[in-house]
C-alpha cells in the first residue's frame, strides 16, 4: 500500500526555537497533504490542506505565522511550528490524498515537546 | 458543519468477544467513510473504506456497515484479541461538494484482556 514517511518521530526543542517536520509520499504523488494536530486521548484536529504549488488552507483558530506549511513539491509538504512555546508540545500528524480513490494515508506522526 | 460522534468512549472486554463500535455522523451527504486504528503514540492504520454508494466492507474479522441515510456506521470486530487493543477511528470525508477533508470521529479506546 501507499506509504507516507514522516520525520522527524520525536522531537525536543527549547521554548523560542523553530521546528521543521517533513511529510512524504514514498511511491505516489500527492497533490493535495494534510497536517493534523492530537492532544492526548484526543481525536485528531485538522489543522491544513496543503496544495502543491500553492498557499496553505487552514482552518480556523489555526495561526498561519505560527503553523507555516510549504508544498513545493508533488511528495512532500513541511510545516515548520516557528517560535515553539511549551502549549505547542503536542503529536502532530500528516496526512497524503491520493487521486481518484480519495484514500488518506497518515504518516506515523511526530512527537513534539517543548521545553 | 459535520460532527462525528463514536460510541462508547472505551471499552473493554475478555478475549473472544465479538464487538461493536459505533460512529454517527450529522451530515448525510457524504463522500465515503474510512476505519482507522491507532496504537499508542503512533500514526493510523486504514482498516475499511466504504464509499457512499456502498452499505457494508468486510476485511478478515472486521466488518464495517454504513447507513447513509440514518448517519450512521458499525465496525464489527469478531473473536477479539488481545492485539485488537488500540484506538479505532471513524472518519467522514464530505459533504460531497466539499470532498478533501476528513472529519474524525472522537474515537473509541479498546482493550482486549486475555
Amino acid at each position: 500500500g501507499a506509504v507516507v514517511s514522516q520525520h522527524p518521530s520525536r522531537v525536543i526543542c527549547k521554548s523560542g526555537t523553530s521546528v521543521k517536520i517533513e511529510c512524504r509520499s514514498l511511491d505516489f504523488q500527492a497533490t493535495t497533504m494534510f497536517w493534523y494536530r492530537q492532544f492526548p486521548k484526543k481525536s485528531l484536529m485538522l489543522m491544513a490542506t496543503s496544495n502543491e504549488g500553492s498557499k496553505a488552507t487552514y482552518e480556523q483558530g489555526v495561526e498561519k505565522d505560527k503553523f507555516l506549511i510549504n508544498h513545493a513539491s508533488l511528495t512532500l509538504s513541511t510545516l515548520t511550528v516557528t517560535s515553539a512555546h511549551p502549549e505547542d508540545s503536542s503529536f502532530y500528524i500528516c496526512s497524503a490524498l491520493t487521486g481518484g480513490k480519495n484514500i488518506q494515508y497518515f504518516g506515523a506522526g511526530t512527537r513534539l515537546s517543548v521545553l | 458543519k459535520q460532527e462525528v460522534t463514536q460510541i462508547p468512549a472505551a471499552l473493554s472486554v475478555p478475549e473472544g468477544e465479538n464487538l461493536v463500535l459505533n460512529c454517527s455522523f450529522t451530515d448525510s451527504a457524504i463522500y465515503n467513510l474510512q476505519w482507522f486504528r491507532q496504537d499508542p503514540g503512533k500514526g493510523l492504520t486504514s482498516l475499511l473504506l466504504i464509499q457512499s454508494s456502498q452499505r457494508e466492507q468486510t476485511s478478515g474479522r472486521l466488518n464495517a456497515s454504513l447507513d447513509k441515510s440514518s448517519g450512521r456506521s458499525t465496525l464489527y470486530i469478531a473473536a477479539s484479541q488481545p492485539g485488537d487493543s488500540a484506538t479505532y477511528l471513524c472518519a467522514v470525508r464530505g459533504p460531497t461538494y466539499n470532498t478533501d477533508k476528513l472529519i474524525f470521529g472522537t474515537g473509541t479506546r479498546l482493550q482486549v484482556f486475555p
